[in-house]
């Protein structure tokens, strides 16, 4: 069955990096358009980047030159590099195969001082 | 960007009884290959977000058929025919017809 399991969340200091991974199984990777979603504690979802298998790639503007989105069909695995980070960008982080059919556990990325 | 506006956004109902949730949308969600990409999603108290309803009103897999989709352009509604207690969370509508795709802001649904 399919599973996404996200990882590289933790506490960072604002203007900190991190890079979060997504490990799939159970569906060939390369084939399906990938998704970033968040959502800060105790809020809504938002949408953060796509990646498609033919090279194309989104960003909402909330992260865009921020955040880049990378994926390596070889490995089945997504990655979102997060530079410059701000308080306002903790929250969990979701991958999501396709039209977002399936989800991960999520990762808990706390930018905090 | 388009804006998703969901309503009601709390939504007390009694067990056994319906529910409703509407989804609109600031601009049609028609795409230029003529598919509407208007979907629903469950998250229950402490866990991922789930789908239950793609492209507006395609049920997913395991999704039991008191759960049901409609709309068009920009108006589209979540029914749940008859509440029970494992409905509980908070539904959410997302378009995927234009980037960057958007959300509504989610209908907390609680059992009376």
């Amino acid at each position: 069955q399919v599973q996404l399991v996200e990882s590289g969340g933790g506490l960072v200091k604002p203007g900190g990096s991190l890079r979060l991974s997504c490990a799939a199984s159970g569906f060939t990777f390369s084939d399906f358009d990938m998704n970033w979603i968040r959502q800060p504690p105790g809020k809504g979802l938002e949408w953060v980047s796509y990646s498609s298998p033919s090279g194309n790639i989104y960003y909402a503007d909330s992260v865009r030159g921020r955040f880049t989105i990378s994926r390596d069909n070889a490995k089945n695995s997504l990655y979102l590099q997060m530079n410059s980070l701000r308080v306002e960008d903790t929250a969990v982080y979701y991958c999501t195969r396709g039209w977002y059919a399936n989800w991960g556990q999520g990762t808990l990325v706390t930018v905090s001082s | 960007d388009v804006v998703m506006t969901q309503s009601p956004l709390s939504l007390p109902v009694t067990l056994g009884q319906p529910a409703s949730i509407s989804c609109r949308s600031s601009q049609s969600l028609v795409h230029s290959d003529g598919s509407t990409y208007l979907h629903w999603f469950q998250q229950r108290p402490g866990q991922s977000p789930r789908r239950l309803i793609y492209k507006v009103s395609n049920r997913d897999s395991g999704v039991p058929d008191r759960f049901s989709g409609s709309g068009s352009g920009t108006d589209f509604t979540l029914k749940i025919s008859r509440v029970e207690a494992e409905d509980v969370g908070v539904y959410y509508c997302i378009q995927g017809t234009h980037w960057p795709n958007t959300f509504g802001q989610g209908t907390k649904l609680e059992i009376k």
